[in-house]
């Protein structure tokens, strides 16, 4: 059975930094891609960043670019986001999904961790 | 960058009832287009990939259609558990970097 279980969100004031951890077990995980999508309060959807399989390639939203790094540790199954210079705007759920590739999906899904940017 | 618009953005609907939602690219994205649905308080779940394979385990009264720029997610019957919010999803343009639709919510009528 996938499991992937984030860790890391909570309260942090305007200008701070955070990092995302996301736990995942039961897949291939140095095989596989995967990303963080993020939902704000009462909101839609929103891609965040990827990272492929190996951690050699990584790919942001322009809102994040800049701010947000993504990284993985395939020893340890755990994948990363490290967030810097949050503002209201970036409070959401975080989840992170692991991509299927070629039609580029999102398979599986952790719970998600809340993080709220606020003083 | 890709725009995904789906309508309606909410519905109300009864059990049995057939729903239709519809998702638009604002450019041709092929086939890259999936759908998910979200209960409140959970993760999304993947439904349907590549337009209208229907992922493991989901059921056959969902349905998926189309190619280019205009896709449809249909439920034939709908059931007491298929009412959530259901997003679509491309995955066309720009390489690996994802976009979806703003969601539409079905609610019980």
């Amino acid at each position: 059975e996938v499991q992937l279980v984030e860790s890391g969100g909570g309260l942090v004031q305007p200008g701070g930094s955070l990092r995302l951890s996301c736990a995942a077990s039961g897949l291939t995980f140095s095989s596989d891609a995967m990303s963080w999508v993020r939902q704000a309060p009462g909101k839609g959807l929103e891609w965040v960043s990827g990272i492929s399989g190996s951690g050699a390639s990584t790919y942001y939203a322009d809102s994040v670019k800049g701010r947000f790094t993504i990284s993985r540790d395939n020893s340890k199954n755990t994948l990363y986001l490290q967030m810097k210079g949050l503002g209201a705007e970036d409070t959401a759920v975080y989840y992170c999904a692991s991509l299927v590739g070629g039609q580029g999906y999102f398979d599986y899904w952790g719970q998600g961790t809340l993080v709220t940017v606020s003083s | 960058d890709i725009q995904m618009t789906q309508s309606p953005s909410s519905l109300s609907a009864s059990v049995g009832d057939r729903v239709t939602i519809t998702c638009r690219a604002s450019r041709s994205i092929l086939t890259y287009l999936s759908w998910y649905q979200q209960k409140p308080g959970k993760a999304p779940k993947l439904l349907i990939y590549a337009v209208s394979t229907l992922q493991s385990g989901v059921p056959s009264r969902f349905s998926g259609s189309g190619s280019g720029t205009d896709f449809t997610l249909t439920i034939s019957s709908l059931q007491p558990e298929d009412f959530a919010t259901y997003y679509c999803q491309q995955s066309y343009s720009p390489p690996r970097v994802f976009t979806f639709g703003g969601g539409t919510k079905v609610e019980i009528k």
